[in-house]
């Protein structure tokens, strides 16, 4: 399968600072890439999208950066709020659209 | 819009006992994905289906798994005979349009532990 791999496993930050989320994908054709949260307790839910012809994609307090020549994604969270404690996962979708792999995730500790 | 219903939330069965999740996909949608969360392997797509049609099950581990998705409103991951290392988090997820995962939605998991 494919190879979808984080840097940090666990990552604490001050409330109010900005997180940094690093994720490392393996396949050159995957085209399509997205970060899920998963909170205790429940299932993953998408956070932000982004297409290969892009290199950067900001939504609501986040912003997601491909850098296809080296394959990383990272996810950026502005002014971190504990409501931002959680699990974040990325995925990508290899060569097939519909059949996506998810990285081990990266745990995020909002300090207060 | 509810979204994706999964049941039970948790399930306890004696290893040897049959098992059967359940999933309610959300209307509209015309592919379901059933994935298995675990600490050691993380999430990992077991089957999917479009328009009721298993596509891909390369992921199922082994013939005690199987699935079905007898209409667009209902599917089941069933496994028999269990054993404790299908002790994971099930997930059901569904999307909407081919491909496009701004409507892929997971359900909110089963909890199976296998004694």
């Amino acid at each position: 399968g494919e190879s979808v791999g984080l840097h940090l496993p666990t990552l604490s930050v001050q409330e109010g600072d900005n997180s940094i989320i690093n994720c490392a994908y393996s396949n050159s054709a995957s085209d399509y890439f997205i970060w899920y949260k998963q909170e205790s307790g429940k299932g993953p839910q998408f956070i932000i999208d982004i297409r290969s012809n892009m290199d950067k994609r900001q939504g609501q307090r986040v912003t997601v950066l491909l850098n296809k020549t080296v394959k990383h994604l990272s996810l950026q969270i502005a002014a971190t709020q504990p409501g931002d404690s959680a699990v974040y996962f990325c995925a990508e979708n290899g060569n097939n659209f519909n059949k996506f792999y998810f990285g081990s995730g990266t745990k995020l500790n909002v300090k207060p | 819009d509810a979204g994706v219903i999964q049941s039970p939330r948790h399930e306890v069965t004696e290893m040897g006992q049959e098992v059967t999740l359940r999933c309610k996909p959300i209307s509209g949608h015309d592919y379901l994905f059933w994935y298995r969360q675990t600490m050691m392997r993380g999430l990992e797509l077991l089957i999917y289906f479009n328009n009721n049609v298993p596509i891909d099950d390369s992921g199922m581990p082994e013939d005690r798994f199987s699935a079905k998705m007898p209409n667009a409103s209902f599917s089941t991951l069933k496994i028999q005979p269990s054993e404790p290392r299908d002790s994971a988090v099930y997930f059901c997820a569904s999307s909407w349009i081919s491909g496009s995962l701004l409507g892929y939605t997971f359900g909110s998991g089963t909890r199976l532990t296998v004694v």
